[in-house]
């Protein structure tokens, strides 16, 4: 595989579940994000991770939880989640040069999330 | 805090024809990037070209060139020869040079239609 990978692809889950968001990448990239994009809005940034410390979390309620275990993999931990969080997650990855690096972001494919 | 316009909602173009995408933004800071994605109907974000504001010369990735304008705060793209392959929503995107790992800004978005 190359890139930047997302699983699943497609989710449904109803507002009681407990459900988790995959995202590898095959970039040798140091951080790692996650975007929500919903209808009409902008993208809009959730987490950032940079070198496996959270370095960012964009005023996102609790029921979503980040996780980065290794430079390589980003999880989206959902629970309780309400109809208005359906949206596209997006997962990019970066390589970190320094305050002087461009840090160009790779995305992956997304995962279209229905909470019922 | 930065912010990304972009005025056109949607865009249409003849195939081989030359289309102009606009961007503005809004920032006090002097060093930053700015680039463009494409997001076909598959949803995958996928990088066009991209801007450092330091850099004079406008970039060029084959048919797309950008028209970067730092003093109007304006980086519009330029698709020459459109092809039916570049019908996509395109997102203007800004990241401040002061920190690796920072988070993107996009704009809202323009959705391009190639005309056969």
């Amino acid at each position: 595989e190359t890139g930047v990978t997302q699983t699943p692809r497609h989710l449904v889950m109803g507002m009681t579940n407990k459900k988790s968001l995959k995202c590898e990448q095959h970039l040798g990239h140091n951080a790692m994000y996650w975007y929500k994009q919903s209808a009409k809005k902008p993208l809009e940034l959730m987490f950032v991770y940079s070198l496996e410390e959270r370095v960012e979390n964009n005023s996102v309620p609790s029921r979503f939880s980040p996780e980065c275990p290794n430079s390589s993999h980003l999880f989206l931990h959902l629970h309780t989640l309400q109809p208005e969080d359906s949206a596209l997650y997006l997962c990019a990855s970066s390589q970190a040069q320094g305050s002087q690096g461009t840090d160009t972001q790779y995305f992956g494919p997304g995962t279209r999330l229905t909470v019922l | 805090a930065q912010t990304v316009t972009q005025s056109q909602p949607e865009m249409s173009v003849q195939e081989a024809e030359t289309v102009t995408l606009s961007c503005t933004y809004d920032t006090s800071e002097s060093d930053y990037y700015l680039f463009w994605y494409k997001q076909p109907p598959s949803r995958q974000m996928i990088l066009v070209i991209r801007q450092e504001a330091y850099k004079q010369q406008n970039a060029t990735e084959n048919r797309f060139s950008v028209n970067f304008q730092k003093a109007a705060k304006s980086f519009s793209l330029k698709i020459s020869d459109s092809q039916l392959g570049d019908a996509a929503m395109y997102f203007c995107a800004y990241r401040s040079a002061l920190a690796s790992g920072s988070r993107l800004t996009f704009g809202e978005g323009t959705q391009l239609t190639v005309n056969p």
